[in-house]
């Protein structure tokens, strides 16, 4: 059965610190797997996209990582900020099955 | 550019009303999503286009439910009759050709979502 799971389900961290959020998926077979950030009453916004034979890639001050033989994910934050405080969702592309399969999200808060 | 455009923001109606939700993409993109996201069920899609052309509807729950594409810079989500286990956020998406990939869900292309429209059936 395809599914992702994600962990923590919710994370409270203090400005400043580094946090790592992670993504399991048993997607079969794999097309690609993107990381979005979720404000509050916002629409999703695309953080990192990567295809299994990408291992690491940055955006800004996110780091995602993937590794296809394991079939995990984590999307990497440092030195998180206020505005960082969102949910944070895996999707996983089965390419073969032409379907999105989605994470339930890891709620983010940075505390000052 | 103004970015994908959903109306209305907000609809609130009654039980066994029809409800139209709309969509303008983002001008030269080929492809559209609609999704729907509960606090149940997260995030799901519900049925995307590529080049106005209905490629995948299997998440559509309902045959209330139907949407179209008529052009290239419009869609529809409709919603006949309407209950309150319709209440949800709708999102519409859009990206820009299928770079990467055989089909939008397998493209390596971004893509970018609107506001949302939040609707409450009573």
């Amino acid at each position: 059965k395809n599914q992702v799971e994600q962990s923590p389900q919710s994370l409270i961290i203090l400005e400043g610190k580094n946090c790592t959020l992670q993504c399991n998926y048993t997607v079969s077979p794999f097309s690609n797997l993107r990381w979005y950030k979720q404000d509050t009453g916002r629409g999703p916004v695309s953080l990192t996209i990567m295809t299994f034979s990408e291992n690491t890639k940055s955006n800004g001050r996110y780091t995602a990582t993937l590794d296809a033989d394991t079939k995990q994910s984590s999307l990497h934050i440092t030195a998180s900020q206020l505005s960082d405080s969102a949910s944070y969702i895996c999707v996983v592309s089965a390419g073969g099955y032409n379907k999105l399969i989605f994470g339930a999200g890891t709620r983010l808060a940075v505390h000052p | 550019d103004a970015g994908v455009i959903q109306s209305p923001r907000h609809e609130v109606t009654e039980m066994g009303q029809e409800v139209t939700l709309r969509c303008k993409p983002i001008s030269g993109h080929n492809s559209l999503f609609w999704y729907r996201q509960t606090m149940m069920r997260g995030l799901e899609l519900l049925i995307y286009f590529n080049n106005n052309v209905p490629i995948d509807d299997s998440g559509m729950p309902e045959d209330r439910f139907s949407a179209k594409m008529p052009n290239a810079s419009f869609s529809t989500l409709k919603i006949q009759p309407s209950e309150p286990r319709d209440s949800a956020v709708y999102f519409c998406a859009s990206t820009p050709g299928l770079a990467g990939g055989l089909t939008p869900i397998s493209s390596y292309n971004e893509q970018f979502f609107g506001p949302g429209t939040r609707l409450t059936v009573l």
